[in-house]
């Protein structure tokens, strides 16, 4: 079956790093995409990984591993604003659509 | 920039009447996707679209149908609403080929009485 695991909820303090990990099990498999929710609003792209290594967009970097089904999103110098859902998303094939996952809920404290 | 509108915000329906919801975007992207958002559930995919007149099933399509006649178009039917259909329905296009960077629509919350 397929099946991507994520924390359901994460907490960390303003100025902090946080990480949000990833596993994912699915029958084809081209790619790992991030996502960002704000509460009440649209799901919007954040990075994305077709091979293994690290990618760096600013305060964000993104990391897979797909020898070990894994990829996480780091955030660094947390900001109250960065208070949102993370999804994870896997590309199964060259055309396919995006399997997500359930997210995860960060909160952001002062 | 990206955009894609959806018909409603908010819709309220009674169960059994048929639902039309509708997404447009102005990009001129080749894919389109219909998703619904329930708590603790994440984004499932009810029906996909590669091209005009093109559509492919999701994960959950039971209880939805599809049209795409125009590339910048794409609606979801509910033929026969059902309280178990109340969600958030979300729309998403992206370039052909570019499926992992899909663009969002804001979203139809739509409640079934």
């Amino acid at each position: 079956g397929q099946s991507l695991e994520q924390p359901s909820e994460v907490t960390a303090v303003e100025g902090a790093i946080v990480q949000i990990n990833c596993t994912y099990q699915t029958s084809g498999f081209y790619g790992l995409s991030w996502y960002q929710q704000h509460d009440g609003g649209a799901p919007t792209f954040l990075s994305y990984n077709a091979l293994d290594g690290l990618e760096e967009t600013g305060r964000f970097s993104s990391f897979l591993s797909r020898s070990d089904s894994y990829g996480y999103l780091l955030l660094q110098e947390l900001q109250m604003k960065d208070s949102a859902s993370y999804f994870c998303a896997v590309r199964e094939g060259s055309q396919g659509n995006l399997i997500f996952g359930k997210g995860t809920k960060l909160s952001v404290k002062p | 920039d990206v955009k894609v509108t959806q018909s409603s915000r908010y819709l309220v329906k009674r169960t059994g009447e048929k639902v039309f919801l509708e997404c447009v975007q102005d990009m001129d992207h080749e894919n389109m996707f219909w998703y619904r958002q329930d708590p603790g559930l994440g984004l499932r995919l009810i029906y996909f679209s590669y091209d005009v007149k093109m559509k492919e099933k999701g994960d959950i399509p039971e209880g939805y149908s599809v049209s795409r006649e125009k590339k910048e178009r794409f609606s979801l039917i509910l033929e026969s609403a059902s309280t178990n259909q109340t969600s958030m329905y979300l729309c998403a296009s992206s370039l052909e080929g570019s499926s992992y960077e899909q663009y969002f629509g804001p979203g139809t919350r739509l409640t079934v009485t």
